[in-house]
């Protein structure tokens, strides 16, 4: 079974840009979560989706914003980036429902913002 | 919300020799315990979880306590090897729910 896909794997950016990343989930894996790693901040929640519909969000600033499709893949959104922003961005996977709701982690799509 | 705090942020042991990670959380509600390891380069994979049903949990060298009236959970591996050198998480939920809140991580490195 293919695991979570992040894509792309790197970006480069520039203050005030907008970028865009990709998260395909595990097969039959309903439930996206999206999180911003930094060695300061550690792992940081940015939101849920699950069915097309966010239903978490952590404290992050209006502007990243995500999506989900009707297959499950997802994407998040910054714009206007700032350095700060620079980060390993992950996405996680889970199926949800029951009792089972394991996370499961992609490689991570590393932005770095000039 | 939930506040996990995990100790210590870094770890050196002999290969051979026993590690342990302990974390701390805030919410009672929170009932799924999940650990991840993350090597360089790579995203957080999991390891083992624990539920609030239960106290102890065992996978070959890996073992997790949880003590639901103290609020910490605890992970441990026995016999390192220098592969376990990694950063080690800890998370916390609801198993209704899907938000995860992570501890700061653990820098173990197994010395050959």
């Amino acid at each position: 079974k293919a695991g979570v896909t992040q894509t792309p794997r790197y970006l480069i950016k520039t203050r005030g840009q907008q970028v865009t990343l990709s998260c395909s989930p595990i097969s039959g894996h309903r439930s996206v979560s999206w999180y911003q790693q930094t060695p300061g901040q550690g792992l940081q929640f940015l939101f849920e989706y699950f069915s097309e519909t966010q239903r978490n969000k952590g404290n992050f600033p209006g502007r990243f914003s995500g999506r989900q499709f009707s297959n499950s893949r997802s994407e998040m959104n910054v714009s206007t980036l700032e350095l700060g922003d620079s980060a390993l961005y992950l996405c996680a996977s889970s199926r949800q429902g029951g009792q089972s709701n394991e996370q499961f982690f992609g490689p991570g799509t590393r932005l770095t913002v000039l | 919300g939930e506040n996990v705090e995990q100790h210590p942020s870094t770890l050196s042991v002999q290969e051979g020799d026993s590690a342990v990670i302990k974390c701390t959380y805030s919410d009672s509600a929170s009932n799924y315990f999940p650990w991840y390891k993350q090597e360089l380069g790579k995203g957080p994979q999991l390891i083992i979880d624990i539920r609030s049903n239960v106290g102890e949990k065992k996978d070959q060298r890996i073992a997790v306590t949880l003590n639901k009236t103290a609020k910490h959970f605890s992970l441990h591996i026995t016999e390192t090897q220098p592969e376990d050198s990694a950063v080690y998480f800890c998370a916390a939920s609801i198993l209704s729910g899907n938000q995860f809140y992570f501890g700061t991580g653990t820098s173990l490195t197994v010395i050959p």
